[in-house]
């Protein structure tokens, strides 16, 4: 039973395009994570949410939005695409919103296995 | 500025050698501290994380790290590594909200 899936996992689009990709987590977390992954493999942080509550918002272009229908679910939506979006976006969970929290799993992320996006 | 150095681009061991990855860091407060491993075509997984305490760390798949605030190092480290280790391996340090990620290290492993 995958714990964080996403999907798809393979995303060839034109410049131009709007697309979304889908991020679900069965861990009964309560904050979601999306991050990019660029060809260097530099992963950067985009978007954080706690029970659908948007928490961290890094500089990302507003043609990227984050939609989270509830806790389980963290959606990205792109807008308009361009060259510089292919990359491979990485959703997480944790089960706390912080590091410092008290649980077993504390300040572990756990993470999909990537989405790669490849625009042309 | 908070930051995370992962000096080894990649790192080329034998099979059955021990092996040493290198992270060092920049932070301001205590550090809390966390190496991960990225097989092929997969997420992240935590291998270790360090918080307080014991300075030497042990964790998943046989690895440990020892945290050294007088170099500002966590160094993974693996007695006698083994064909399935070969990997892309991150450290990063944690504020309380996010963790700030090192560029990653790929160990590759020779038979």
């Amino acid at each position: 039973d995958t714990a964080v899936s996403q999907t798809p996992k393979y995303l060839v689009t034109q410049m131009g395009n709007d697309k979304s990709i889908k991020c679900e987590q069965n861990l009964g977390h309560d904050t979601m994570y999306w991050y990019k992954q660029d060809s260097k493999k530099f992963l950067k942080i985009m978007f954080s949410y706690n029970n659908k509550e948007l928490i961290i918002n890094e500089t990302v272009p507003n043609r990227f939005s984050p939609k989270s229908p509830d806790k389980a679910h963290l959606n990205l939506h792109i807008n308009s695409l361009e060259l510089g979006d292919s990359a491979v976006y990485f959703c997480a969970s944790s089960q706390e919103v912080g590091i410092l929290g008290v649980g077993e799993n504390t300040g572990e992320l756990f993470f999909g296995e990537g989405s790669r996006l490849t625009v042309l | 500025a908070q930051s995370v150095t992962q000096p080894d681009i990649h790192i080329t061991v034998s099979e059955g050698a021990s092996l040493e990855l290198r992270c060092n860091y920049s932070y301001g407060a205590t550090p809390y501290l966390f190496w991960y491993v990225q097989s092929p075509g997969q997420g992240l997984q935590l291998l270790l994380k360090y918080f307080s305490g014991d300075t030497l760390v042990q964790g998943i798949k046989g690895f440990e790290a020892e945290f050294k605030r007088s170099q500002s190092s966590f160094n993974l480290r693996k007695p006698s590594v083994h064909w399935s280790d070969a990997a892309e391996y991150f450290c990063a340090v944690g504020s309380n909200y996010q963790l700030i990620w090192g560029a990653g290290t790929k160990l590759i492993i020779k038979p």
